[in-house]
């Protein structure tokens, strides 16, 4: 069983097109995040939602915008695709604010041409 | 703000060698800490984490780490490094409670040589 999930594993998109990243936690977590990670590896935390409320927005371009439909759901919709948004993106859950250990997803590779 | 610091980009070992990735953190108070793994095309695992307690912390894969507050490091160890250990090697670094969000280091690549 698959504890933390995102669709897609790759995407490969134009610029200027909109797209989502979902993912899905089943290990009864309160709190997710979006991390976006370089090509030197380099890992920026994006937003984390605590019971699905914004708890942290990083500053972060307002083409991306995150949305959770519900606790174990946090999604991630970028408009107006750029090439420097090319990255791989993680989603990430914990049990609550401050709980230390996160659960990372497989990540999505998303590249912009 | 807590920030972490891994001084070695790359890492090379050979197989059976022993291992030390280094990692040094800054932040006023007793931080929590952690190792993560990321293997290639992989999300990070959890390798092991220091709370609070006994500073030298067993984890998984037999990785230890030991929390040494007079240099604001916890490097990770292991003793003989096995083929499938080459990745990437994240330290991070917390607070207790509030809008806790950890800090991650750059990553250390650690190459395996045969």
């Amino acid at each position: 069983d698959t504890a933390v999930s995102q669709t897609p594993k790759y995407l490969v998109t134009q610029m200027g097109n909109d797209k989502s990243i979902k993912c899905e936690q089943n290990l009864g977590h309160d709190t997710m995040y979006w991390y976006k990670q370089d090509s030197k590896k380099f890992l920026k935390i994006m937003f984390s939602y605590n019971n699905k409320e914004l708890i942290i927005n990083e500053t972060v371009p307002n083409r991306f915008s995150p949305k959770s439909p519900d606790k174990a759901h946090l999604n991630l919709h970028i408009n107006s695709l750029e090439l420097g948004d090319s990255a791989v993106y993680f989603c990430a859950s914990s049990l609550r604010q401050g709980a230390g250990e996160q659960f990372f997803g497989p990540g999505t590779r998303l590249t912009v041409l | 703000a807590q920030s972490v610091t891994q001084p070695d980009i790359h890492i090379t070992v050979s197989e059976g060698a022993s291992l030390e990735l280094r990692c040094n953190y800054s932040y006023g108070a007793t931080p929590y800490l952690f190792w993560y793994v990321q293997s290639p095309g992989q999300g990070l695992q959890l390798l092991l984490k220091y709370f609070s307690g006994d500073t030298l912390v067993q984890g998984i894969k037999g990785f230890e780490a030991e929390f040494k507050r007079s240099q604001s490091s916890f490097n990770l160890r292991k003793p003989s490094v096995h083929w499938s250990d080459a990745a990437e090697y994240f330290c991070a670094v917390g607070v207790a409670g509030g809008s806790y969000i950890p800090t991650f280091g750059r990553g250390t690549s650690l190459i395996v040589h045969p």
